[in-house]
Formats: C-alpha cells, sequence, structure tokens
C-alpha cells in the first residue's frame, strides 16, 4: 500500500521567509510525527499528534514552528521567518496508534539561504 | 529524558565479515526498540524492533538484534555482510510514559568493501 508521503521534497527559501512542509500519513493510522535531520543534531523529534488529542509540541526548537493536522489525517510543518540554522531534512513518520511502529516518509530537504 | 548511544560512528568491513553495532540506551521503564536503516539517496526503514516477549528479534535481510535488559543494549548483527548494506543504520527507542516520540541514536555509517 501507499506508505507515507511528502511534499515538496527540496524547497530553497530566503532567511526570513515562512515555509510549508505538508505531510500525509498512512490511510487509517491515528499518530502522526515530525522530526528533524541534520548533521549536526542527528535525528530530533519535533511534534506528534494522537487522534484528536492535543499535540505534543514539546521537541519544537522555538515558537517560529508550528504544525497542524486537519481531519485527523494530513499534516503541515509550518516555518516562520526561516534561519540558516532551520536548513535540514524534515521527516514526517504515522503509526497506527501510540506505541506502535513508525513508518517514515521520504522527507523535503530545506535549504535556508 | 531518555538517550540513546550509538558507539561506532563509522565502520567499514569487506564482504563476508560479521557485523554488530552497539546500541545503549538510558531509560529505566518500559521500552520499545528499533533499528532502522537509510539507504543511499533513500528514506528510513524499519529493519527490526523489540516490543516483548523472545529477546532475540529477527529483521530483513538477515540482521538480527538482542535485547539485554540489565545492560540497557540492544545491539545488532549480521553474520556475514554484503555490499549492499552499506548504508547508515539508527537505533531507536520509544520509552513507555515518556513520550511516544522516537529518540535516535546518532547513528552508524556502515561501508562494505566488495
Amino acid at each position: 500500500g501507499a506508505g507515507v508521503s511528502q511534499s515538496p521534497s527540496n524547497k530553497v527559501t530566503e532567511k526570513g521567509k515562512d515555509v510549508e512542509l505538508r505531510c500525509d500519513p498512512i490511510s487509517g493510522h491515528t499518530a502522526l510525527y515530525w522530526y528533524r535531520q541534520s548533521l549536526g543534531q542527528g535525528l530530533e523529534f519535533l511534534i506528534y499528534f494522537q487522534g484528536n488529542s492535543a499535540p505534543d509540541k514539546s521537541g519544537l526548537p522555538s515558537d517560529r514552528f508550528s504544525a497542524e493536522r486537519t481531519g485527523g489525517s494530513v499534516s503541515t510543518l509550518t516555518i516562520q521567518r526561516t534561519q540558516q540554522e532551520d536548513s535540514a531534512v524534515y521527516l514526517c513518520a504515522s503509526s497506527l496508534g501510540a506505541w506502535d511502529t513508525q513508518y517514515f516518509g521520504p522527507g523535503t530537504r530545506l535549504t535556508v539561504l | 529524558a531518555q538517550s540513546v548511544s550509538q558507539h561506532n560512528h563509522h565502520v567499514i568491513l569487506s564482504e563476508a565479515a560479521s557485523l554488530e553495532l552497539g546500541c545503549n540506551y538510558s531509560y529505566g521503564g518500559t521500552v520499545n526498540l528499533f533499528w532502522y536503516v537509510q539507504y543511499p539517496g533513500q528514506h528510513l526503514q524499519l529493519l527490526l524492533k523489540y516490543f516483548s516477549g523472545d529477546p532475540l528479534v529477527k529483521g530483513i535481510k538477515g540482521f538480527e538484534a538482542e535485547f539485554i535488559k540489565s545492560k540497557f543494549s540492544f545491539n545488532l548483527r549480521k553474520p556475514s555482510v554484503q555490499w549492499s548494506d552499506t548504508a547508515e543504520y539508527f537505533c531507536a527507542v520509544n520509552a513507555r510514559n515518556a513520550g511516544n516520540m522516537l529518540t535516535f541514536g546518532g547513528g552508524t555509517r556502515l561501508m562494505v568493501k566488495p
């Protein structure tokens, strides 16, 4: 079946601009996660959505980062006023439920000039 | 907060050599344990996982891992590597009662020489 999909695959932006990254989880998966993969910091958790519960935002690095999940499916990660240190690969994962195996999408490579 | 350590950052092996990649975590409660693999140009894929039961788990492509609770370890092994195993390997922990997120180790880059 279809896996997790993310768009765009690559995004180049100028410092100070806002960007939106999209994630389509596996159909039927109730949990959705965002992670960031960068050379200096490795793989870091950003935010987690489970069903209709309030999201766990404990990994967001600053208030410039936000995410929403509409209709319990598609999610958008928004980074406002991008900085060069935001350059990374942003990964989305989904799982059937809490504590289940997480399956990852191909990621969005963000480059902030 | 939990942490995950992978002892080897870079490993170079010849084909048919045996592989063992170390992974230790720090969390005293119940954990789910994973190894993910990222082949060049591809996204993270699940290699194997441990939730409960037999502490020796087998995954895809001949990989296996052993959960040793007393050592907080989940080492990955393969008796005979192939050139196609060249990839980056990540150990990850999902600690119950500490959030649903995965905490990843720093990764190990494996290069297998033909």
